[in-house]
């Protein structure tokens, strides 16, 4: 089955610990993205990367890194420079085409929680 | 990208239809209306996505209105399985941009 798979669905941290998310997708898909979730709110954008060895910061990328080494393969590292890193965090994926106006497809998402 | 308004909450009996409201008096011609759906805990998933006809799949139709000012999500038989929240998104048709997602509607499907 095709798809994008985040690693691992929970996930504990001491405070001042860099932490690395994992992002691997099957779907051939070209660009990937990086959202942060809080409760009750909607998604914002952490990072994006349209082509391997290429990425953009998003809206709040202060405390975060990534790196887009292999197409399949978008990892986020939550470094100690993070003020609030505890969050729901989403990668997703979407094909480069034509017109520009395919859907992006969803992990599962991981939950952070730092104390 | 235009700013999208949803209802913050709705609640629907199940077996009846859910029409779920979006208002995007600001939406440019090149900007197209998608919808998606967050179950709780679980990643956006996304439902149905269109220009300015109307558009229907297995899961939704999308009406948008002739000056595509608003847009209406439909499930038709609505089930207790289709709890979740639905965020209404507009965005420029160019690879690589970003979606932007607000609050959503958290719709409730009542037994």
């Amino acid at each position: 089955d095709g798809g994008i798979t985040q690693s691992p669905k929970y996930l504990f941290r001491k405070e001042g610990q860099n932490v690395t998310l994992s992002c691997e997708q099957n779907l051939n898909h070209d660009a990937m993205y990086w959202y942060r979730q809080d409760p009750g709110q909607g998604l914002r954008l952490i990072y994006y990367s349209q082509i391997v060895n290429d990425f953009q910061k998003g809206d709040i990328a202060e405390g975060y890194s990534v790196s887009r080494e292999k197409k399949e393969s978008f990892p986020l590292t939550v470094t100690s420079a993070q003020k609030n890193p505890t969050a729901f965090y989403l990668c997703a994926s979407s094909p480069r085409e034509t017109r520009g106006n395919s859907p992006l497809h969803f992990g599962n998402g991981t939950r952070l929680t730092v104390t | 990208d235009a700013k999208t308004t949803q209802p913050t909450s709705m609640d629907c009996a199940e077996g009846r239809a859910a029409n779920l409201p979006c208002n995007h008096s600001t939406i440019s011609g090149n900007e197209y209306v998608y919808w998606y759906r967050q179950i709780h805990s679980q990643g956006p998933q996304y439902i149905i996505h269109g220009l300015k006809n109307n558009e229907t799949n297995e899961m939704a139709s999308l009406i948008i209105t002739e000056d595509r000012k608003s847009s209406t999500l439909i499930l038709p038989h609505a089930t207790l399985r289709d709890t979740a929240v639905y965020y209404c998104i507009v965005r420029v048709a160019h690879y690589g941009q970003n979606f932007v997602f607000g609050p959503g509607t958290r719709l409730s499907v009542l037994p």
